[in-house]
C-alpha cells in the first residue's frame, strides 16, 4: 500500500467554482502534513501546511482528519491560475526528513 | 534570497553517456534531498544528505545512480551510464531539517536519454 494516496483526477471546474480534494494516508503515526502547488514541468512549491485544527490562507482551507487518516484542500472561487497540479506530502515521522508525496491531482480550471 | 539552484534545466544525452546534474541548496540549510519524478512513479526520494553525509540512499535505484556532497554549497547527482529509462525530471531540494520543516525545490533538470 502507498504512503500516500490521491485522486489523479483532472477536476475540470468553472471559474468562480469551489472544489475539494482529499489525500489518505497509511501510517497513522505520520506527523506533518502539507500540501504542495507543480505546474507543468515546474519545481513543486509550498502552498500550505496542514495543521490539526485545520487551517485557511485566503481561498485555500486545508483540513486534517486524523481519525480517518485523511487530509483535505478545500479552493473557493477559483481562479484559472489555480490550474496545476496538486501534491499531498506526508511527513510519517519514523524520519523526520523523509517526506512522502502522493502523485497528486491535476486541476483544470476553465472560463 | 537566492532559493535552490539547479543546473542544468534541460539536458538531452545519448544512452551510455555519463551525465551530472549539480545542486546549490539554500545557504544554512542542512539537509539536502535528491528526487526523481516521472508519469509513472511521481515524485521518488532517491538520497538525502544532512551535512554533507549521505543518510538514506535506498531510493537510489542501482550502482549506475551516485550522489556526492563535498561541502555544504553545492551536490551532485551523476548517472553512468545513463539509459533512456533514466529520462525524468530530476529535482533537488533542500530543508533545514525537523519534523515540521518544508521542503525547498530547484527548478529542477529535465532529463532525456535518447
Amino acid at each position: 500500500r502507498k504512503e500516500v494516496e490521491q485522486d489523479p483526477g483532472p477536476f475540470n471546474v468553472p471559474e468562480g467554482a469551489t472544489v475539494a480534494f482529499n489525500c489518505t494516508y497509511s501510517n497513522s503515526a505520520s506527523q506533518s502534513f502539507f500540501w504542495y502547488r507543480q505546474d507543468c514541468r515546474k519545481e513543486p512549491k509550498l502552498l500550505m501546511s496542514v495543521y490539526s485544527s485545520g487551517n485557511e490562507d485566503g481561498r485555500f482551507t486545508a483540513q486534517l482528519n486524523r481519525a480517518s487518516q485523511y487530509i483535505s484542500l478545500l479552493i473557493r472561487d477559483s481562479k484559472l491560475s489555480d490550474s496545476a497540479t496538486y501534491l499531498c506530502v506526508v511527513n510519517p515521522g519514523r524520519d523526520f526528513n523523509k517526506f512522502y508525496f502522493g502523485s497528486g491531482t491535476k486541476l483544470n480550471v476553465k472560463p | 534570497d537566492a532559493g535552490v539552484i539547479q543546473s542544468p534545466r534541460h539536458e538531452v544525452t545519448e544512452m551510455g553517456q555519463e551525465v551530472t546534474l549539480r545542486c546549490k541548496p539554500i545557504s544554512g540549510h542542512d539537509y539536502l534531498f535528491w528526487y526523481r519524478q516521472t508519469m509513472m512513479r511521481g515524485l521518488e526520494l532517491l538520497i538525502y544528505f544532512n551535512n554533507n553525509v549521505p543518510i538514506d540512499d535506498s531510493g537510489m535505484p542501482e550502482d549506475r545512480f551516485s550522489a556526492k556532497m563535498p561541502n555544504a554549497s553545492f551536490s551532485t547527482l551523476k548517472i553512468q551510464p545513463s539509459e533512456p529509462r533514466d529520462s525524468a525530471g530530476y529535482f533537488c531540494a533542500s530543508s533545514t531539517g525537523g519534523r515540521r520543516e518544508k521542503l525547498f525545490f530547484g527548478s529542477g533538470t529535465q532529463l532525456s536519454v535518447l
